[in-house]
C-alpha cells in the first residue's frame, strides 16, 4: 500500500491563480519529499522538508508539514501553463534507504 | 552535464523473453533505484542499491532482476516470469539516505 496520498487527484486552475496539493501519510517519517513529473518523463525533486520542521519556501513553491495530523501541503503561487504536471509526495523510511510515493496530483494550469 | 540516461526509450517484449533495461549515472551517487509506474499512478519500487556489488527487495521485485558491478550502472532485467511487464520503468540515484533523488527519463515497455 501506498504511503502517501494526494489531494486532490486533479486540479485545474487558470494561470496566476495558486495551487494547493495535499499529501497525508500513515506511519512516522524522518522526511517529505515533494517532485513534479512533466507528462512522459522522469521526476524531477522540489522541495524535502524534515519531520522537524513546518514550513519550507523555494521560490513560488510553499511546502508545510504537520507531524500531528500526518500530513503536508505544497502550494505553488501565481501559477504558470508551465506548471502542468504531475505532483508527488514521498515519505523516507526510518532507514533512509527506501522513498515511498504517494498517487499524485494532475495539475493543469490554463493560459 | 551530470545525470542519469535511461536506454532505450522505448521497448517491446515478447511473451516468455527477457528483457533487459540500461540505467546509468554520472553523478557519483552510490545508491541506484529502479521504479514501476503504471498509468495514473504513483511510483512503487522494485529494486533499490546502497552500494557496489548489493541490492535489496523493494515492494514489487517478483519478475525482476537486476546487478550493480559497478558504481555507474544498474540494470534492470524483466524476466519471463513477470507477467504483467507493459509499464513505465524509472531509474533513480541519490547520494544517499535520506536524501532526494535524480530521476531518468524512463523506458516505456510494452508486450508484444
Amino acid at each position: 500500500s501506498q504511503q502517501g496520498e494526494e489531494d486532490p487527484q486533479a486540479l485545474s486552475i487558470q494561470e496566476g491563480e495558486n495551487a494547493t496539493m495535499n499529501c497525508s501519510y500513515k506511519t512516522s517519517i524522518n522526511n517529505l519529499q515533494w517532485y513534479r513529473q512533466n507528462s512522459g518523463r522522469g521526476l524531477v525533486h522540489l522541495i524535502l522538508i524534515r519531520s522537524n520542521e513546518r514550513e519550507k519556501h523555494s521560490g513560488r513553491l510553499r511546502v508545510t508539514l504537520d507531524t500531528s495530523k500526518k500530513s503536508s501541503s505544497l502550494l505553488i503561487t501565481a501559477s504558470r501553463a508551465a506548471d502542468t504536471a504531475s505532483y508527488f509526495c514521498a515519505t523516507s523510511n526510518n532507514a533512509g534507504n527506501m522513498l515511498t510515493f504517494g498517487g499524485g496530483t494532475r495539475l493543469m494550469v490554463k493560459p | 552535464d551530470g545525470g542519469i540516461t535511461q536506454s532505450p526509450k522505448y521497448l517491446f517484449r515478447k511473451e516468455g523473453q527477457n528483457v533487459t533495461l540500461s540505467c546509468e549515472q554520472n553523478l557519483n551517487h552510490d545508491a541506484m533505484y529502479w521504479y514501476r509506474q503504471d498509468p495514473g499512478q504513483g511510483l512503487r519500487l522494485i529494486y533499490y542499491s546502497q552500494i557496489v556489488n548489493d541490492f535489496q527487495k523493494g515492494d514489487i521485485a517478483e519478475g525482476y532482476s537486476v546487478s550493480r558491478e559497478k558504481k555507474e550502472s544498474f540494470p534492470l532485467t524483466v524476466t519471463s516470469a513477470q507477467k504483467n511487464p507493459t509499464a513505465f520503468y524509472l531509474c533513480a540515484s541519490s547520494t544517499g539516505s535520506f536524501q532526494p533523488q535524480h530521476f531518468g527519463d524512463g523506458t516505456r515497455l510494452s508486450i508484444l
